[in-house]
């Protein structure tokens, strides 16, 4: 079983659509969970992260956790074509010696119908 | 504030030649982190620097794959001999106090490497 699991897509979903990415994790003791955007040819960017079970909104993103199921959620409220790019799932856990690691999903490519 | 910053932005070489890629991270950030990004495996953690020193090196593929910091400003990745299984975008990052449980990595815009 991976870290970290996402459905590859594409998700394809209508402008002004709710999108829903999704994201499991194996590892229970892990700390923090974060959503990263990446554009096509361009470096991960960094949209929400939560460590809470619930619910954590900016904006359009809302990011919802739930430890007991080692699950991960990203809603993306009224979608833009601008929101077209792939989210990467990320988990950070803490390692032996006390560091920190984190291991991304390989990511859900959203694609945005105008 | 110029971010984290990587060169060269692509890279092309022959199987079995020796690639030095670079980074300098943001300044006053503490950690620095190697990615490397394919379409089969997705972003994988190679090695990370805490303060100059190396943490975790667990994901440096093999012997061919090294990586140093000198200082805080500065680290690169060598692949020495290169093979075409190489080819990949490999980025940098660097973040202030990764301990912390929000703390966040930001990525330089990677080094697009193929390997013939």
């Amino acid at each position: 079983q991976k870290e970290v699991e996402q459905n590859s897509g594409p998700l394809s979903v209508p402008e002004g659509a709710i999108a829903s990415l999704n994201c499991t994790y194996s590892d229970r003791v892990s700390q923090s969970f974060f959503w990263y955007r990446q554009y096509s040819g361009k470096s991960p960017e960094l949209i929400m992260s939560i460590y809470s079970n619930g619910d954590k909104e900016d904006g359009r993103f809302t990011a919802q956790l739930n430890k007991a199921s080692q699950y991960v959620s990203l809603l993306i409220r009224d979608s833009q074509p601008s929101d077209s790019a792939t989210y990467l799932c990320a988990v950070k856990i803490r390692g032996s010696g006390g560091y920190q690691k984190v291991t991304f999903g390989t990511g859900t490519k959203l694609q945005v119908i105008p | 504030d110029a971010g984290v910053i990587q060169s060269p932005r692509h890279e092309v070489t022959e199987m079995g030649q020796e690639v030095t890629l670079r980074c300098k991270p943001i300044s006053g950030h503490d950690y620095l982190f190697w990615y490397r990004q394919t379409m089969m495996r997705g972003l994988e953690l190679l090695i990370y620097f805490n303060n100059n020193v190396p943490i975790d090196d667990s994901g440096m593929p093999e012997d061919r794959f090294s990586a140093k910091m000198p200082n805080a400003s500065f680290s690169t990745l060598k692949i020495q001999p290169s093979e075409p299984r190489d080819s990949a975008v490999y980025f940098c990052a660097s973040s202030l106090l990764w301990g912390a449980p929000y703390n966040e990595q930001f990525f330089g815009p990677g080094t697009r490497l193929t390997v013939l």
